[in-house]
């Protein structure tokens, strides 16, 4: 069975950091593009960064272009969000998403981490 | 960017029909491939995958979820409707970066 269980959220001041972590089981972890999806308290998904399988293409929505960084240890199935300059409007709950390989869908998803960025 | 457009809410009655639509800004479709996915979300949970490529039933889902569509416009069916499904209802294009999702349309009773 496909598990992604998130950890590391919290509440931050604006400016501050913050990683987010996202530990990956039943599948073969290496084999697969991942992805942060992100959502604000009461509104709609948003793509936040994608990585490629062996770590070597990481991809970001323009907000956060500079301030975050998708990585992964394949080694140890775990991947990570290093937050940075946190902002008000990080506020949301990121997902971990398992990505098609194909077609970018996401087919798995973890059941998300709050991140609160408030003085 | 890729906008996806569909109505927030949708009424609808146990046992009948639900059609929610999404219609992207540009067209979303590769040669014979529409990039063009579904997704659940029920309250306080992540979202699943309910249909990918516009038509293809995920691994699990009933068969009372279809999806239709080609180009820029897309609907997600389900019928008929049982009480679980109620939730929103979230569009995905992975046709151009960044992926962008619909507002979401809300399956209400």
């Amino acid at each position: 069975e496909v598990q992604l269980v998130e950890s590391g959220g919290g509440l931050v001041q604006p400016g501050r950091s913050l990683k987010l972590s996202c530990a990956a089981s039943g599948f073969t972890f290496s084999d697969y593009n991942l992805a942060w999806v992100r959502q604000a308290p009461k509104k709609g998904l948003e793509w936040v960064a994608t990585i490629s399988y062996a770590g070597s293409g990481t991809y970001y929505r323009d907000s956060v272009k500079g301030r975050f960084t998708i990585s992964r240890d394949n080694a140890e199935s775990t991947l990570y969000l290093q937050m940075d300059t946190l902002r008000s409007e990080d506020t949301a709950t990121y997902y971990c998403a398992r990505r098609d390989s194909n077609y970018w869908y996401f087919d798995y998803w973890g059941q998300g981490v709050m991140v609160t960025v408030s003085s | 960017d890729i906008v996806l457009t569909q109505s927030p809410a949708l009424a609808v009655s146990l046992g009948q029909r639900a059609t929610i639509s999404c219609r992207a800004s540009q067209s979303v479709s590769i040669s014979r491939y529409n990039l063009m996915h579904w997704y659940q979300q029920k309250p306080g949970q992540q979202p699943k995958l309910l249909i990918y490529r516009a038509s293809n039933l995920a691994s699990g889902i009933p068969a009372r979820f279809s999806g239709s569509g080609s180009g820029t416009d897309f609907t997600l069916t389900i019928n008929p409707v049982q009480a679980g499904d109620i939730a929103t209802y979230y569009c995905q294009q992975s046709r151009e970066s960044p992926d962008t999702f619909g507002v979401g349309t809300k399956l209400e009773l």
